[in-house]
């Protein structure tokens, strides 16, 4: 069974730094890209970053390039997403996901997300 | 960054009734495009992916079409497990962008 667990969120002042973690079983984690997707309270899914299988290749949403970084350990298999400079809108649910298969998919599974509150 | 738009923003529907929800992108995506239903406090469900895929174990009821710019997703007869908020997501190219949402409710 594929789980997904993020942990990491909390309480951070605007401009502070958080490290989100995801702890991911039941597939072989080093064969799939991940990705990180956020939602803001009563708001919409925005899709945040993505990473390769190998950890290569990353991306981002214009909103957070520069200031976010995705990375995962295939050896602990765990994806992470270190913020930095916190701006109030990056408060939100933020969600660890898992890609389906190479290629143009989507995501088949996601963690229960994990809450990150950016206050002054 | 490509765009989508849904429409509508909300839709008012009893059980049993036939939805159709639209997504439109601001370019060409083919058929790189996912439908997700989320219920409060949940993360998202995967229903339909490559426009009109249906994901193992999503009731038939639900159904996509579209290619290029104009999607839709489509549910036969709504059951009272379907009144949810849905998503449309365009895997075509970076970044993953999403529509805004369109949250069905119980007339």
């Amino acid at each position: 069974e594929v789980q997904l667990v993020e942990s990491g969120g909390g309480l951070v002042q605007r401009g502070g730094s958080l490290r989100l973690s995801c702890a991911a079983s039941g597939f072989t984690f080093s064969s799939y890209a991940m990705r990180w997707v956020r939602q803001a309270p009563g708001k919409g899914l925005e899709w945040v970053s993505g990473i390769s299988g190998s950890g290569a290749t990353t991306n981002y949403a214009d909103s957070v390039k520069g200031r976010f970084t995705i990375s995962r350990d295939n050896s602990r298999t765990t994806l992470y997403l270190q913020m930095n400079s916190l701006r109030d809108d990056d408060t939100a649910v933020y969600y660890c996901a898992k890609k389906m298969d190479s290629g143009n998919y989507p995501i088949d599974y996601w963690g229960q997300g994990t809450l990150v509150t950016v206050s002054s | 960054d490509i765009q989508l738009t849904q429409s509508p923003s909300f839709l008012s529907a009893s059980a049993g009734d036939r939805v159709t929800i639209t997504c439109r992108a601001s370019q060409d995506i083919s058929s790189y495009l996912a439908w997700y239903q989320q219920k409060p406090g949940k993360a998202p469900n995967l229903l339909i992916y490559a426009a009109s895929t249906l994901q193992s174990g999503v009731p038939s009821r639900f159904s996509g079409s579209g290619s290029g710019t104009e999607f839709t997703l489509t549910i036969s007869s709504l059951q009272p497990e379907d009144f949810a908020t849905y998503y449309c997501q365009q895997l075509n190219s970076f970044p993953r962008t999403f529509g805004q949402g369109t949250k069905v409710e119980i007339k």
